[in-house]
């Protein structure tokens, strides 16, 4: 298995433009999330997903939008890029089972995309 | 949003010692995790905790979550050079399991 793959790496963006990060994980995962990590602070959650067609606003959502048509897939999407949005982007995976939110495994996460909006 | 209180920020230690770390919360929680994030990497989890006064290791690492359920700790022993990076604590939150992160404390091995 790859677990959790991000593209691209990296990213240079002016003001105004758009992109998509792309986020892929072959575990067969149903939820994943999107994070943003500024420097010297922890992680923060954008938007999350807990299966295909159902995405729903993390902690700082505003900028973004999110879509999930398949399983393996979960694009983040910038509409109009804003140097408030430089950051390093983290997407995760786990697979969550049973009733009363007991999961059986672990979040997973990609190596991240350093997006620079100048 | 939630606030977790992680401490120190950083350390700079020598190879072979002992370092702590720990975080709070004024919320309880049912779940404390710890993760480790190499430079230029994902973070990757270390140990969960899932019930109050648990005590957990994982190799040289042990965890501890509080009686209270307002904190955890994380105890590194006899630290080797690739023990450097950021270690955040952090809770799920909701039953989605979002999780929310500390800031982070900065480690350094020197050798």
């Amino acid at each position: 298995n790859a677990g959790v793959t991000q593209t691209p790496k990296f990213r240079i963006l002016k003001i105004g433009q758009s992109m998509t990060l792309q986020c892929t994980q072959d575990m067969n995962h149903n939820y994943m999330y999107w994070y943003r990590q500024d420097p010297g602070m922890g992680l923060k959650l954008i938007y999350y997903s807990v299966g295909a067609g159902i995405t729903d606003k993390g902690e700082v959502p505003n900028g973004y939008n999110v879509s999930r048509s398949t399983t393996e897939d979960f694009p983040l999407r910038l509409e109009l890029a804003a140097p408030s949005q430089t950051s390093v982007y983290f997407c995760a995976s786990t697979l969550l089972l049973g009733l009363a939110g007991v999961y059986t495994d672990t979040q997973y996460f990609g190596p991240g995309t350093r997006l620079t909006v100048l | 949003g939630q606030q977790l209180n992680q401490s120190p920020q950083s350390m700079f230690i020598q190879e072979g010692e002992d370092v702590s770390m720990n975080c709070t919360s004024s919320s309880i929680f049912n779940t404390w995790l710890w993760y480790k994030q190499d430079p230029g990497e994902g973070p990757v989890l270390l140990i969960a905790l899932y019930k109050a006064g648990e005590l957990t290791s994982n190799g040289r690492l042990t965890a501890q979550f509080g009686i209270t359920r307002k904190d955890s700790f994380l105890n590194i022993s006899a630290s080797i050079p690739s023990d450097v990076g950021i270690y955040f604590c952090a809770i799920t939150q909701g039953g989605s399991e979002k999780l929310v992160f500390g800031k982070g404390m900065k480690l350094t091995v020197n050798p």
